[in-house]
């Protein structure tokens, strides 16, 4: 079964930290992965889209790597700020003629001014 | 920038009620989609829609749901006789070429009472 996981479930950082959110995927078989901001209540917000032929790919202060062969990706932030705070969710397209994607369960993150 | 756009943003219904919650995809993507997010819950998919017909769908996709493109521009969800647990966040996405860069709208939250 394809599967996507977060870990930790929430993360609380005091403001100006870098922190990684780390997702890991059970299908090495993917066509790409993007990572979502969710504000509490809210839609999500595409942040960055890695392709399978990608290792990495920077917005600002976010940096997503990727590892196919160990079923793996980062997010990177960069000295966090009060506004960063949100759950981000990790997708996974998974080859296999699925046409849709599968999302994580997310991480919760807190920067505490 | 295209985006994808949603109506209503929050709807409230009686248990019983039809609803149909609206898509406008971007204008020249071919593949749509539909996921849910129960609150609190992972986002989970529910169709996907593409040459005018249903390519593939999930468990939750029973026959209390159905979906059209009554025109080149909407993309709509039906949910015929709603129930409690229909409460959620639904999401529309839509791709270009290929069902693998889905976009994603901002999302209707539906309250089933």
């Amino acid at each position: 079964k394809q599967e996507v996981t977060q870990i930790p479930a929430a993360l609380s950082v005091p403001e100006g930290e870098n922190l990684v959110l780390n997702c890991s995927f059970t299908d090495s078989a993917i066509y790409n992965l993007q990572w979502f901001r969710q504000d509490h209540g809210k839609g999500l917000t595409s942040l960055l889209l890695i392709q399978s032929s990608q290792r990495e790919q920077t917005s600002g202060r976010l940096n997503a790597s990727l590892d196919k062969s160990s079923g793996r990706s980062t997010l990177y932030i960069a000295a966090s700020q009060p506004g960063d705070s949100a759950t981000y969710l990790c997708a996974v397209f998974f080859s296999g003629g699925y046409q849709k994607v599968t999302f994580g369960t997310g991480t919760k993150l807190q920067v505490i001014p | 920038e295209p985006e994808v756009t949603q109506t209503p943003s929050h709807q409230v219904t009686q248990m019983g009620q039809e609803v149909i919650l609206r898509c406008v995809p971007i204008s020249n993507h071919l593949y749509f989609y539909w996921y849910r997010q129960i609150l609190g819950q992972k986002v989970e998919f529910l169709v996907s829609f593409y040459n005018n017909e249903i390519s593939e769908k999930s468990e939750i996709f029973d026959d209390q749901f159905s979906v059209e493109r009554p025109d080149g521009s909407n993309f709509t969800l039906k949910i015929r006789s709603t129930k409690l647990e229909d409460s959620a966040m639904y999401f529309c996405a839509s791709s270009s070429v290929g069902p693998e860069t889905q976009y994603f709208g901002p999302g209707t939250r539906l309250l089933v009472l």
